[in-house]
């Protein structure tokens, strides 16, 4: 079983909208989490970390579940530059980074 | 924001022959460095961790005689890929993680190896 499991997708957004998705993960014991972005071909991108209370940077919205443990990202107004695909990571018990495979979203016009 | 580099950025190598990658932070230093690598439509997989002046700890499946890790200074750490093979074709990007307080972890650009 995967540390860290995302729904591939592709989103399908139109500009302007609001889309949201999840990730869940295995380990129990994980203390952080967070949300990159990676574009094709690129490295990953730290977007946000994850909070227990929930945290909002602009138009993303970060969530945790740690009883049901997922985590979840919402878009607000999705620009075209949005698209990407957002990768959810949770540290294991050593504080290493566990990627999930990512979840692609395409804003389209 | 930190600055890490990655050379070469692509590569193509014969079957059978050595590919050495180097990871620089070019702004900051780092006592710890992770190495991935990404196959198509895949999450990153950890391969080893290093820390400078140290010996690599490595993953489970991931061979280390194959996978050679220096990590020789604060600024620079290598990965050589031995007897690279087709299946070796993936994206390669090194992660240092800064000394404290910071201990932020940050990613270098990758580099993309294909082995024909």
């Amino acid at each position: 079983r995967k540390e860290v499991e995302q729904d591939p997708g592709p989103f399908n957004v139109p500009e302007g909208a609001t889309v949201a998705f999840n990730c869940t993960y295995s380990n129990s014991a994980s203390q952080s989490f967070f949300w990159y972005r990676q574009d094709c071909r690129k490295e990953p991108k730290l977007l946000m970390s994850v909070y227990s209370s929930g945290n909002e940077d602009g138009r993303f919205t970060a969530q945790l579940n740690r009883a049901s443990q997922y985590i979840s990202l919402l878009i607000r107004d999705s620009k075209l530059s949005d698209s990407a695909t957002y990768l959810c990571v949770a540290t294991d018990s050593w504080g290493k980074l566990q990627f999930g495979a990512g979840t692609q979203v395409v804003v389209t016009p | 924001g930190a600055v890490v580099s990655q050379h070469p950025s692509r590569v193509i190598c014969k079957s059978g022959t050595s590919v050495k990658i180097e990871c620089r932070s070019l702004d900051f230093q780092a006592t710890t460095m992770f190495w991935y690598r990404q196959f198509p439509k895949q999450s990153l997989m950890l391969m080893a961790t290093s820390n400078e002046g140290s010996k690599a700890t490595y993953e489970q499946g991931v061979e280390k005689d194959k996978f050679l890790i220096n990590h020789a200074s604060l600024t620079l750490s290598t990965l050589t890929v031995t007897s690279a093979h087709p299946e070796d074709s993936s994206f390669y990007i090194c992660s240092p993680r800064a000394t404290r307080p910071s201990n932020e972890q940050y990613f270098g650009p990758g580099t993309r190896l294909t082995v024909t």
